[in-house]
């Protein structure tokens, strides 16, 4: 099984600032991870998939990098919608497929 | 628009069963596979399973292969999830996932509350 390790666990930033959250594979994923975003309630939304495709009207403000292990969300300037629970998730070819423990983004 | 509609929320006891359901609709649901997945309160989403409504055998997660099935309606167009023996770590949201032809999540039900307690 991929073990996907996120950091930080928190990130505190003001409005206007930029973003970077971080995700390690325990082994290769190809560019085979998507990056979510959940508020308390919700499902988690899709962002970003293939590493760095933006999904269907996800705002340029968000972009993803990386392949193989290292991956990289950044949001380059916050808005107050986006202070929510990041997770990257790998989906190469073997199941299962897994999570990071997410990045909580506060204010 | 597509949809997934799960159903509602479930109080259930250790040791009983719980089945829900996930209604799709626009799209045809024998066109794509889907993923069930957890959220325990606090946790990151588990994967629990996969399904194709085309046919072939479900694929579970090896700590729940024993108390889970997941098994598909075409002519309602609704997947269904149960799960056996429950214990109270089982507690969690639960969701369907539709799965888009490049691999990645694309399509949550809004998720089934599912609390085991005595």
């Amino acid at each position: 099984e991929t073990v996907m390790t996120q950091s930080p666990a928190t990130l505190s930033m003001s409005p206007g600032e930029r973003a970077t959250l971080s995700c390690r594979a325990s082994q290769s994923v190809r560019n085979k991870v998507a990056w979510f975003q959940q508020k308390p309630g919700q499902a988690p939304r899709l962002l970003i998939y293939g590493a760095s495709t933006r999904a269907t009207d996800i705002p340029p403000r968000f972009s993803g990098s990386g392949s193989g292990t290292d991956f990289t969300l950044t949001i380059s300037s916050l808005q107050s919608e986006d202070f929510a629970i990041y997770y990257c998730q790998q989906y190469n070819n073997r199941l299962p497929y897994t999570f990071g423990q997410g990045t909580k983004l506060e204010i | 628009q597509v949809q997934l509609v799960q159903s509602g929320a479930e109080l259930k006891k250790p040791g009983a069963s719980v089945r829900i359901s996930c209604r799709t609709s626009g799209f045809t649901l024998t066109n794509f596979y889907f993923h069930w997945v957890r959220q325990a309160p606090g946790q990151g989403p588990e994967w629990v399973g996969i399904v194709n409504p085309n046919g072939g055998r479900p694929t579970y997660s090896q700590e729940l292969q024993d108390r889970v099935s997941l098994t598909s309606d075409t002519s309602t167009s609704t997947l269904y999830m149960e799960l056996r023996s429950l214990k109270s770590d089982d507690t969690a949201v639960y969701f369907c996932v539709r799965v888009h032809d490049f691999g990645h999540y694309d399509y949550w039900g809004q998720g089934t509350l599912v609390t085991v307690s005595s």
